[in-house]
């Protein structure tokens, strides 16, 4: 009974061709959150949604893009990636935003080459 | 400056040893202080949250928090080979998570 389900686990990209990781949730949370994370590195945001309201972090490069059509589902868009965005992409879900409790999706792992 | 501070890893201990995680802050305004593990090529779980200082036991984790001094720990009692992971710290503000580097453990038979 998966709750935060992330495809593909695993996606090799070749330089600047665009890229979409999809997160799909089960436990119609209201907040769905984006994180990239680097080998040895915290999770850093780049976004998240409150229902619809779309909201970025300051630092999030406008190379990243995110879509919500609707609550069960979540993606993530890589317009041109460069070798630096290889890194594992978490996708997560909260009740409620400030709520503490998150669920993380497996991650999917990003190649660039 | 972070305003979360992990001690790096790695941590190599016996099995049946107590480990000690330690994460320090910056920012005063954190409201909740969470401890994650995170399995290789999985994604974080949350183990334990608190939001007061003190301590909070569960099972053979306890974690700690002390506001005055902005530090955080977890300890891990009677160690097992299946708690090797990467622990993470997280510390919540205005429903934002800024998480530390993580301190990778693990526990030899």
């Amino acid at each position: 009974d998966a709750m935060v389900i992330q495809n593909p686990r695993y996606q090799v990209t070749q330089f600047g061709k665009p890229v979409t990781l999809s997160c799909s949730q089960t436990l119609n949370h209201n907040v769905m959150y984006w994180y990239q994370q680097k080998s040895s590195q915290a999770p850093k945001l780049l976004f998240h949604y409150y229902d619809k309201d779309f909201n970025n972090e300051a630092d999030t490069p406008d190379n990243f893009q995110s879509r919500r059509p609707n609550t069960s589902f979540c993606f993530l868009d890589i317009r041109s990636p460069g070798l630096g965005d290889a890194a594992m992409y978490l996708c997560a879900t909260s009740r409620e935003r400030g709520n503490y409790e998150q669920y993380f999706g497996p991650g999917t792992r990003l190649t660039v080459t | 400056q972070k305003e979360v501070e992990q001690d790096p890893g790695p941590l190599s201990v016996p099995e049946g040893a107590i480990v000690s995680l330690n994460c320090t802050y910056s920012n005063s305004a954190f409201q909740y202080f969470m401890w994650y593990r995170q399995y290789s090529r999985k994604g974080p779980e949350l183990l334990m949250y608190t939001y007061s200082s003190g301590n909070k036991e569960d099972g053979r984790f306890t974690a700690q928090v002390d506001k005055s001094s902005k530090y955080i720990s977890l300890f891990i009692r009677d160690s097992q080979p299946s708690d090797s992971a990467t622990y993470l710290c997280a510390m919540i503000v205005a429903g934002k998570s800024t998480f530390g580097d993580g301190t990778t453990l693990t526990v030899k038979p």
